[in-house]
């Protein structure tokens, strides 16, 4: 099993809908975050978190909100999905504790959002 | 502001020949360094990272990197590229608080046979 799991892989959904995409990690890692990546931009960060008190927002947070419900699961919900957010997401983590915090990102296998 | 440039957006190789992914950035001190590969589908996948010491650091899967301070690079080589090398490569710089992770654009490698 992957060590950090993306929910849905695929989804498509409408103009103004809720959507939320949900990201469980089982490397007890302190720290999780949310990329959206666009051909030809790169990865950008949306939000990150460093403990479940902690959220902030990243570059691009407009139309986007966070939880992180316990240490492992930190979603992603966009509350009135728009055309210009189709996109691929990803989850990442990694470990403040580590003997040298470095940075290090572990990545999720991606979810793949349209919006029609 | 801190900045990663990839100038190649995609690189086209034949395999068994070599291959340098051109990566430059932009920050105010020592970063740290990393590249990630993307294969079709898949997450980000750490391939090698430097962040202090030895300046020609080694990853997995035959890739290299050099680190020049005076260029402000990151270069990632191999000698020779396999079909399964095709993916996507992103080179990322992170803040020293480890905490700010800035990926370039990314530069995707075609391996033809």
């Amino acid at each position: 099993d992957a060590d950090v799991t993306q929910t849905p892989r695929n989804r498509i959904t409408k103009t103004g809908k809720r959507i939320m995409l949900e990201c469980s990690q089982t490397k007890g890692h302190d720290r999780m975050y949310w990329y959206r990546q666009d051909p030809g931009l790169g990865l950008r960060l949306i939000y990150y978190s460093f403990d479940v008190k902690d959220i902030n927002k990243g570059e691009i947070s407009d139309g986007y909100s966070v939880s992180r419900q316990a240490q492992a699961k930190f979603s992603l919900s966009l509350e009135s999905a728009i055309p210009n957010q189709t996109a691929l997401y990803f989850c990442a983590t990694s470990d403040s504790l580590a003997g040298m915090n470095t940075g290090e990102l572990f990545f999720g296998e991606g979810s793949r959002l349209t919006v029609l | 502001a801190q900045s990663v440039t990839q100038p190649d957006i995609h690189i086209t190789v034949s395999e068994g020949a070599s291959l340098e992914l051109r990566c430059n950035y932009s920050y105010g001190a020592t970063p740290y360094l990393f590249w990630y590969v993307q294969s079709p589908g898949q997450g980000l996948q750490l391939l090698l990272k430097y962040f202090s010491g030895d300046t020609l650091v080694q990853g997995i899967k035959g890739f290299e990197a050099e680190f020049k301070r005076s260029q402000s690079s990151f270069n990632l080589r191999k000698p020779s590229v396999h079909w399964s090398d095709a993916a996507e490569y992103f080179c990322a710089v992170v803040n020293t608080g480890g905490f700010k992770t800035i990926f370039g654009a990314g530069t995707r490698l075609f391996v033809k046979a």
